[in-house]
This record gives C-alpha cells, sequence and structure tokens, in this order.
C-alpha cells in the first residue's frame, strides 16, 4: 500500500463552522505533511510532524489547528476560517523527516469557505 | 530569490515531441524530486534523484550535482502527459521540502 487517503475530496464550509480534514497512511513513514496550495501556484508548507511530534509550524494562523493521534493519521481541524483560507490542502508522507526520502502526496481536500 | 527555479513556466507540445523542463537550484540539497499534478488533483511522485539518471517508461529525469540543475524529459509526448511538473528539492537540514513554480505542460493531439 503506497496510499496517502485523504478525507474529504470536497469540503464547503461556512466562517462559523468547525470541520476536519483526514490524512492516513500505513506505509510506516515518520514524516507527515501538511501543504496548501492556491490556483497555479506551488503548494506551501503549513505543518510537518516528524515521529509524532509537531516539528514544523509555518507561523499558520491558529484558525487551523494540527493533531497526528498515532503514526499513521494526521488530521487538520478547522475553526472560523476566512474566505480567503479556499484552497486545495494537501497532505504528504515520507519516511524519514528530511535527507533521501521520497514524498507521498495524498489527492488533496478541495476546501471552499463560503 | 526562490530556491528552486523551473523553466519553462508553460510548454505546448504537438503530440510525438520530446519535451525538456528544466530545474535549478540553489541550496545544498540531498535529494530532488520530480512531482506531477493534473488540473484539481493529488500530486504524483515521478521521481527522487541525487544523482546521475533515471528512466521510467517514457520519462527520463537527470540531475547535475555539480551545476545545481536537473532536467526531466519526456519522450514521444502524448496528450496524457498534458499535466502540472514540479520540480522540488530537500535537504538534509529541516524536514520539508522546498517547490518550484512548477511548468504547465499541455500536449496537443
Amino acid at each position: 500500500d503506497t496510499e496517502v487517503t485523504q478525507t474529504p475530496k470536497h469540503l464547503v464550509m461556512g466562517m462559523t463552522n468547525k470541520k476536519s480534514l483526514k490524512c492516513e497512511q500505513h506505509m510506516g513513514h515518520r514524516a507527515m505533511y501538511w501543504y496548501k496550495q492556491k490556483a497555479k501556484k506551488p503548494p506551501e508548507l503549513m505543518f510537518v510532524y516528524s515521529y509524532e511530534k509537531l516539528s514544523i509550524n509555518e507561523s499558520v494562523p491558529s484558525r487551523f489547528s494540527p493533531e497526528c493521534p498515532n503514526s499513521s493519521l494526521l488530521n487538520l481541524h478547522l475553526h472560523a476560517l476566512q474566505p480567503e483560507d479556499s484552497a486545495l490542502y494537501l497532505c504528504a508522507s515520507s519516511q524519514d523527516p528530511g535527507g533521501v526520502t521520497e514524498a507521498f502526496f495524498g489527492q488533496g481536500t478541495r476546501l471552499t469557505v463560503v | 530569490k526562490n530556491e528552486v527555479e523551473q523553466s519553462p513556466q508553460n510548454l505546448t507540445a504537438q503530440e510525438g515531441e520530446f519535451i525538456t523542463i528544466n530545474c535549478s537550484y540553489s541550496v545544498g540539497i540531498s535529494a530532488l524530486h520530480w512531482l506531477q499534478q493534473h488540473p484539481g488533483g493529488g500530486i504524483v511522485s515521478l521521481f527522487m534523484l541525487s544523482s546521475g539518471k533515471k528512466k521510467h517508461g517514457r520519462l527520463i529525469a537527470t540531475i547535475n550535482i555539480q551545476e545545481k540543475h536537473s532536467s526531466l524529459h519526456i519522450t514521444a509526448s502524448h496528450p496524457r502527459d498534458s499535466a502540472v511538473y514540479i520540480c522540488a528539492v530537500s535537504r538534509n537540514t529541516g524536514n520539508q521540502f522546498y517547490f518550484g513554480t512548477g511548468t504547465s505542460l499541455t500536449v496537443i493531439p
């Protein structure tokens, strides 16, 4: 199994809603990432979890809250988002953080904030 | 200045043509990755390189560490190759990938 599975594929939420994005991998990877991608732009790093601990937070607003309950699962909790947060949210994983390690990406969650 | 630069930004080719996409980087790296993204979709890893050359089907990726340059070649291009191709690098320090701005490829039948 070389997949990173993200759910849901699409999400529409209001600015007062609370929702969560989910990412799962069963490759035994110890690094997991959240990226945000706007149209026609490269992905922007949001968070990195290394061995289930948050190792990088790229100054992401607190309305985005990551969680890594176990080594296979990564969540992104969303609360009080703004319309400009609408984007494709990509999860990725790699065997080890950094170094010579291939990254595997999920299909993304297309988020629309209304 | 972005650590990873790609050229061209946009590329249109006729079916069957040989295609080259270039990537230059300005930092020390442990590996370079070529990724493919179809419109509205997720990202697929095509190659990970730390030296030399790799081939997979019609795709060939090369890297010159001394010149900090990599190329992705597509032989006998096909409309299904139409996608955005992204070059990314990983470093020994820190645990993240640095992405180029992508090359949008359209192959016309």
